[in-house]
């Protein structure tokens, strides 16, 4: 069955760095488009960035353009979010979550979602 | 960016009770829409792709219609287990966006 396992969270300082990753099983990794979604405390949905299943094309949200990159090693089934500058309004459960289809297409809906990482930005 | 409006932001239902939520986007997004069901400490659920196409392995219960800009979310004889938050999200242009989601609650 999928699997979707994020780690890497925790508590770090305003303009520190900090990387999550999300070790995939259960599907072929290599043939799905990823996505990192988050939530902050009491709050609602937010979409940080999307990789397709080769790693060359990569969208992001707004608010996290230029500050996160998103990665994936297909050859270890794992994405990646490295997260530089962080802020205060980045505090939030940070899931990943798989593609519903193996297809190139960039506008599909996101399917399984892991259970998700708590990064708190404070000093 | 498209922006996702959900209403009611909260609602009470009995047991049995046929329930309506409604999202509507700030431009047309043909069918790319899809329905979230989230329960507190836990991850979002997938539920329904394309406005109205049901996620695998999710009960018939859910049904969901629309196009374009307005959408509904419908439950039609709600279970305990159905007490939750829900979301909706278009996915036809990034960054895809949530609606402020749904709280439906026991009356």
């Amino acid at each position: 069955q999928v699997q979707l396992v994020e780690s890497g969270g925790g508590v770090v300082q305003p303009g520190r760095s900090l990387r999550l990753s999300c070790a995939a099983s259960g599907f072929t990794f290599s043939t799905y488009g990823m996505h990192w979604v988050r939530q902050a405390p009491g709050k609602g949905l937010e979409c940080v960035a999307l990789i397709s299943s080769a790693g060359t094309i990569k969208y992001y949200g707004d608010s996290v353009k230029g500050r996160f990159t998103i990665s994936r090693d297909n050859s270890k089934n794992t994405l990646f979010l490295q997260m530089n500058s962080l802020r205060g309004e980045d505090t939030a459960v940070y899931y990943c979550a798989k593609n519903r289809r193996p297809v190139a297409a960039m506008d599909e809906v996101s399917d399984y979602w892991g259970q998700g990482t708590l990064v708190t930005v404070s000093s | 960016d498209i922006q996702m409006t959900q209403s009611p932001s909260s609602l009470s239902a009995s047991v049995g009770d046929r329930v309506t939520i409604t999202c509507r986007a700030s431009q047309g997004i043909s069918n790319y829409l899809a329905w979230f069901q989230q329960k507190p400490g836990k991850a979002p659920k997938s539920l329904i792709y394309a406005a109205s196409s049901l996620q695998s392995g999710v009960p018939s219960k859910f049904s969901g219609s629309g196009s374009g800009t307005d959408f509904t979310l419908t439950i039609s004889s709600l279970q305990p287990e159905d007490f939750a938050t829900y979301y909706c999200q278009q996915y036809n242009t990034y960054p895809f966006t949530f609606g402020g989601g749904t709280k439906v609650e026991i009356k």
